[in-house]
């Protein structure tokens, strides 16, 4: 069965430092995969996909993410962690009837 | 342009109690998916709609059920309603059903029952 892993439940950074969010996926086909951000009681605003191609994958706000097929690992980048950031991240995969399976989730703190 | 918008914001309820949750897509999307979101967990799948049909069903039980209107807004109904309901619930609407559409979330319906 497909599964998303977020192995991270927390982590604090520092502002201005670097960022990277572990996401494991378990998917039989190529994976489409997808990174969710989500702050305090609002919805679930994308960040980036990964459909083919190019491995390294730019989205909003900054974020980058890397797709490791002998990894199964789909992990989420940001060079310089600003206040804002701090927010719950969600990694996804769809599956083959089009529907998003989510990992548990990461909650970012950011130190000033 | 207006994103996906879900009605009530919050709603409180009792067991056994009824409950329906409305969404409207973005305009021009055509496929509304349903998720429930427990606290502290990931959302989880419930329904998806393309063009009125029911595309997909999640591992949730008959008690929980919706529709698509042909002006392509949604309801979810939930009967008899347990304390592991409570929740939020995601709507999120695609252009299409398939693979390469993004699904674009609404804020979401917080659902407490006690």
């Amino acid at each position: 069965a497909q599964s998303v892993t977020q192995p991270d439940i927390h982590i604090t950074v520092s502002e201005g430092a670097s960022l990277e969010l572990r996401c494991n996926y378990s998917y039989g086909a190529t994976p489409y995969l997808f990174w969710y951000v989500q702050s305090p009681g609002q919805g679930l605003q994308l960040l980036l996909k990964y459909f083919s191609g190019d491995t390294l994958v730019q989205g909003i706000k900054g974020f980058e993410a890397e797709f490791k097929r002998s990894q199964s690992s789909f992990n989420l980048r940001k060079p310089s962690v600003h206040w804002s950031d701090a927010a719950e991240y969600f990694c996804a995969v769809m599956d083959s009837s089009y529907k998003l399976i989510f990992g548990s989730g990461t909650r970012l703190l950011v130190r000033p | 342009d207006a994103g996906v918008t879900q009605s009530p914001t919050h709603l409180i309820k009792t067991r056994g109690q009824h409950v329906t949750l409305r969404c409207s897509p973005i305009s021009g999307h055509k496929s509304v998916s349903w998720y429930q979101q427990v606290l502290g967990q990931g959302p989880q799948f419930i329904f998806q709609y393309y063009e009125k049909e029911e595309r997909g069903r999640g591992n949730f039980p008959d008690r929980f059920s919706a529709r698509q209107f042909p002006n392509y807004s949604s309801e979810l109904n939930v009967n008899a309603l347990l304390l592991g309901d409570s929740a939020l619930y995601l709507c999120a609407s695609s252009l299409g059903g398939g693979r390469h559409n993004e699904q674009f979330f609404g804020p979401g319906t917080r659902l407490t029952v006690l």
